[in-house]
């Protein structure tokens, strides 16, 4: 079965500072795909990045980027030039390729952000 | 377009009661998806409907849950005889069809007394 770990329950980051945040996850699956999303107090999931396996090259959205590291089974979330609206959990996911709606979530990471 | 449209945002039973949740997809988008959130957890799939079936519940409860999204209006997940352990949030997702992104609401929290 696949699992999705995210072993830092709380991290916390200067204003305008770089932050990263774990996501470890365990497939036998070739063709899958892992996610970020980010649930701000108003609970809604907003999806933050998405990396296809099959793809080398990290993905990139404006001050959010990945470390994708498909032989250790590793998807962390850099973000860059924090903002106080960065505060929210964040929660990495995985699918597999052929189960489009089935995603697993990990436990999430509470962000604080410090003026 | 309004985004996914879940109601009520919050929803507080006592125990033995029946909890309706209701979820109303994007405008075009005919799949819909429920996932439930327990506390300090990520969300869990339960159940995927497209208009009038279901097409996958391998996350439902077997017993008290159901879920339904008829030709017309929302879909409801409805849990019967509510039990403590069952208070979490409830979200749903859509998408106009399979293999799309699945857009989330805002959730309903469900509180058992």
């Amino acid at each position: 079965a696949q699992t999705v770990t995210q072993s830092q329950p709380e991290m916390s980051v200067q204003e305008a500072e770089t932050v990263t945040l774990s996501c470890t996850y365990d497939t036998s699956e070739s063709d899958y795909y892992l996610f970020w999303y980010k649930q701000p107090p108003s609970r809604q999931m907003i999806l933050v990045i998405r990396q296809e396996a099959y793809k080398q090259q990290n993905a990139t959205e404006n001050r959010f980027s990945v470390n994708f590291q498909k032989a250790a089974k590793s998807f962390s979330l850099k973000i860059s030039d924090s903002q106080l609206g960065d505060a929210a959990m964040y929660f990495c996911a995985y699918r597999r390729g052929d189960s489009s709606y089935k995603l697993i979530f990990g436990s999430g990471t509470r962000l604080l952000v410090r003026p | 377009n309004a985004g996914v449209m879940q109601n009520p945002r919050h929803l507080v039973r006592r125990r033995g009661q029946e909890a309706r949740l209701r979820c109303s997809p994007m405008k075009g988008h005919s799949h819909v998806y429920w996932y439930r959130q327990l506390p300090e957890e990520g969300l869990k799939f339960m159940v995927y409907l497209q208009k009038e079936n279901i097409i996958d519940e391998s996350g439902m409860p077997k017993e008290r849950f159901s879920a339904e999204f008829p030709k017309e209006g929302p879909s409801i997940l409805r849990i019967q005889q509510v039990v403590r352990g069952d208070s979490a949030a409830y979200f749903c997702a859509s998408s106009p069809g399979l293999d799309e992104k699945l857009f989330f609401g805002s959730g309903t929290q469900l509180s058992v007394l």
